[in-house]
């Protein structure tokens, strides 16, 4: 089993919803992620978050918010996405969040835009 | 700029076959850390290995090995004795510093997925 949750596993939402994937982590990383992942393509960074705040934002539109409540939890908030935002939303942590930490990914949260 | 290919994009083998996955890269720093990723189809990515740029053995863990040689710039994975637990899609990926030098990147390759029949 994953040490990293992410819910839900699927979701399906039209281009005026809202709504939001939740991340957790109980491995006291100091160091969490986004990531998007189109089929056939490897992981894209979007955000890193590092001792809760927020390190790096790789020009993400701002329909995707990210938030990180406490060390533990990331969420990610989605609000009037395109159909092209449909991919794998991959939550990861890591020890420190440098160069030498390997992350740890969760399941991932399908995401369908219609 | 930094980069990872892997060549191959789909590899089919029969089990116990070995296989090798390629991994050449490029990169300017003198320290840098590479790392190799498997992908099952159930989605999440599970950390396979980690080696720095200062330590040019090779490592062995059960079924699995890496070779490493900076000269070719090359960190290749060869699975031994491959089971159909194996299929999946692997990724290999470069840690750049960034923003400052404090803060870690993966530039990963485009992955290679390995199918192993039965």
């Amino acid at each position: 089993d994953t040490e990293v949750t992410q819910t839900p596993k699927h979701l399906v939402m039209g281009m005026t919803n809202k709504k939001s994937l939740k991340c957790e982590q109980h491995m006291g990383h100091r160091a969490m992620y986004w990531y998007k992942q189109k089929a056939k393509k490897p992981p894209e960074l979007m955000f890193v978050y590092s001792y809760e705040k927020l390190s790096i934002n790789e020009s993400v539109p701002s329909r995707f918010s990210p938030e990180c409540p406490n060390s533990s939890l990331l969420n990610l908030h989605l609000h009037a996405l395109q159909p092209e935002d449909s991919a794998l939303y991959l939550c990861a942590s890591s020890d420190w969040g440098d160069i030498i930490s390997p992350l740890h990914f969760g399941n991932g949260t399908r995401l369908t835009v219609t | 700029a930094q980069k990872v290919t892997q060549a191959q994009t789909e590899i089919s083998v029969v089990e116990k076959e070995d296989v090798t996955l390629d991994c050449v890269y490029e990169t300017r720093d003198t320290t840098y850390y590479l790392f190799w990723y498997k992908q099952p189809p159930s989605g999440e990515l599970v950390f396979l290995i980690r080696r720095n740029s200062f330590d040019e053995q090779n490592e062995i863990s059960g079924r699995y090995s890496w070779n490493f040689q900076k000269s070719t710039s090359s960190f290749n994975f060869t699975i031994t004795a491959s089971q159909v637990v194996d299929s999946a899609v692997y990724f290999c990926a470069l840690s750049e510093v960034n923003y400052g030098g404090s803060q870690g990147n993966l530039i990963f390759g485009k992955g290679t997925k390995l199918s192993v029949k039965p």
